[in-house]
């Protein structure tokens, strides 16, 4: 079982403010995705990285890749309250899932 | 796009029902589906490997007995959770891939309530 950690598990910041969850582990993936999911919903696929080293943008949501693809991390700039969520890294075939970050964004 | 539905989205039964959830790909076919189970404030946590054709894989831990999967199209897999009790209740989700991918995409859930 290839095992994803994410840290940090809660994270409660300001609007307007920068953020970064990671992804760790000491498996090299072929494929790392990122997962928002709200509550009483299923997990919706913001981004998959698949190439070391790789960067992604998605407004703004930044996704790296490490060059071993051994982890992964998450920055979202300005946040806003609507990115609030359970933000999941995900990696494998059969996904291994991180525990998730929390992320409150206050008003 | 790639829509997974799942139905129902909410249940309630009674302890000692079986209950049965479908997981449908609803613009794809997935040769494989997932479902997972989870647990208020956790993460997904897998159950089991859904194949179109052939048995269910379950992971280590999960009786392959009481919660059966039956994958029986190319767009359909349901599980079905036998002899529920209170313990069971949870939160089920299902996933699949669409072929010559490597994403999988959820389904949006379905809420057991065992009473």
């Amino acid at each position: 079982t290839q095992l994803l950690e994410q840290s940090p598990q809660f994270l409660s910041i300001q609007e307007g403010e920068n953020l970064t969850v990671y992804c760790n582990s000491s498996s090299v993936f072929s494929s790392l995705q990122w997962y928002r999911q709200e509550p009483g919903e299923g997990p919706v696929l913001l981004v998959t990285v698949v190439t070391g080293g790789e960067v992604k943008k998605l407004k703004r949501l930044t996704f790296q890749f490490g060059d071993a693809r051994k982890d992964s991390s998450l920055h979202i700039t300005a946040a806003q309250p609507g990115d609030t969520g359970l933000y999941l890294c995900a990696g494998g075939y059969k996904l291994s899932f991180g525990a998730g970050t929390t992320v409150t964004v206050r008003a | 796009g790639a829509v997974v539905s799942q139905h129902p989205s909410r249940v309630i039964c009674k302890s000692g029902t079986s209950v049965k959830i479908e997981c449908r790909s609803l613009d794809f076919q997935a040769t494989t589906m997932f479902w997972y189970r989870q647990f208020p404030k956790q993460s997904l946590m897998l159950m089991a490997t859904s194949n179109e054709g052939s048995k269910a894989t379950y992971e280590q831990g999960v009786e392959k007995d009481k919660f059966l999967i039956n994958h029986a199209s190319l767009t359909l897999s349901t599980l079905t959770v036998t002899s529920a009790h209170p313990e069971d209740s949870s939160f089920y989700i299902c996933s699949a891939y669409r072929d010559r991918e490597y994403e999988q995409y959820f389904g949006p859930g379905t809420r057991l309530t065992v009473t």
